[in-house]
């Protein structure tokens, strides 16, 4: 089955810094791959997505991923972060199951604390 | 356009218990899909429907957990008995038909707490 796994649980950055979570996936075939964010107090929301096409994607509020192939890799980056991007953030990815359904496979999340 | 809605916010039940959580997704979407996330570990699908059709409910825990999707619109998730174990955020998703099926809209979630 396939997994994802961020690699930081817990990421603290002063306003202004840059930011890269990591996201790496195990699946061999065809991926759709996705961030989403939750807000403090909100629903989960949809950063940017990947499908096909151009690696890099670009997303809301100034946030960008990139995927690589080779690296099952789909890093997510902002080069400036903001007191607002305080959220959790999720990469996730979708395959086809089998039966029908394209299910999302989350990463355990990142939790991202920009102090001002 | 209203997003995806879930009842109740917020639901605190003791062992033993029935609670039924309602999902209400985006008008004419076909997709709905029922995650949960115990705390600490990582956002799990649990079933997915295609209007009113169960088309893969292989995350479903156990058989104390059962699904309804009444009429291709709302669903209902009831939890029966409940469990210490079954404590967490349970959240509804939902997407049109086609290929933007493989995006989806999520609702607030509702948190459940078994005492």
């Amino acid at each position: 089955a396939q997994s994802v796994s961020q690699h930081n649980h817990h990421v603290i950055l002063s306003e202004a810094a840059s930011l890269e979570l990591g996201c790496n996936y195990s699946y061999g075939g065809t991926v759709n791959l996705f961030w989403y964010v939750q807000y403090p107090g909100q629903h989960l929301q949809l950063l940017l997505k990947y499908f096909s096409g151009d690696p890099l994607v670009k997303g809301i509020k100034g946030f960008e991923a990139e995927f690589i192939k080779s690296k099952f890799s789909f890093n997510l980056r902002k080069p400036s972060v903001q007191w607002s991007d305080t959220a959790e953030y999720f990469c996730a990815v979708t395959v086809y199951s089998g039966a029908g359904s394209y299910q999302l496979t989350f990463g355990k999340g990142t939790k991202l604390s920009v102090i001002p | 356009e209203a997003g995806v809605t879930q009842f109740p916010s917020h639901s605190v039940i003791e062992k033993g218990q029935t609670v039924t959580l309602r999902c209400d997704p985006i008008s004419g979407h076909d997709n709905l899909y029922w995650y949960r996330r115990v705390m600490g570990k990582e956002i799990k699908f649990l079933l997915h429907f295609v209007k009113e059709s169960k088309q893969d409910e292989s995350g479903m825990p156990n058989n104390r957990f059962l699904a309804e999707r009444t009429g291709g619109t709302y669903s209902t998730l009831k939890v029966q008995p409940a469990e210490l174990e079954d404590s967490g955020v349970y959240f509804c998703a939902s997407s049109p038909a086609g290929r933007e099926s493989y995006e989806q809209y999520f609702g607030p979630g509702t948190r459940l707490t078994v005492t």
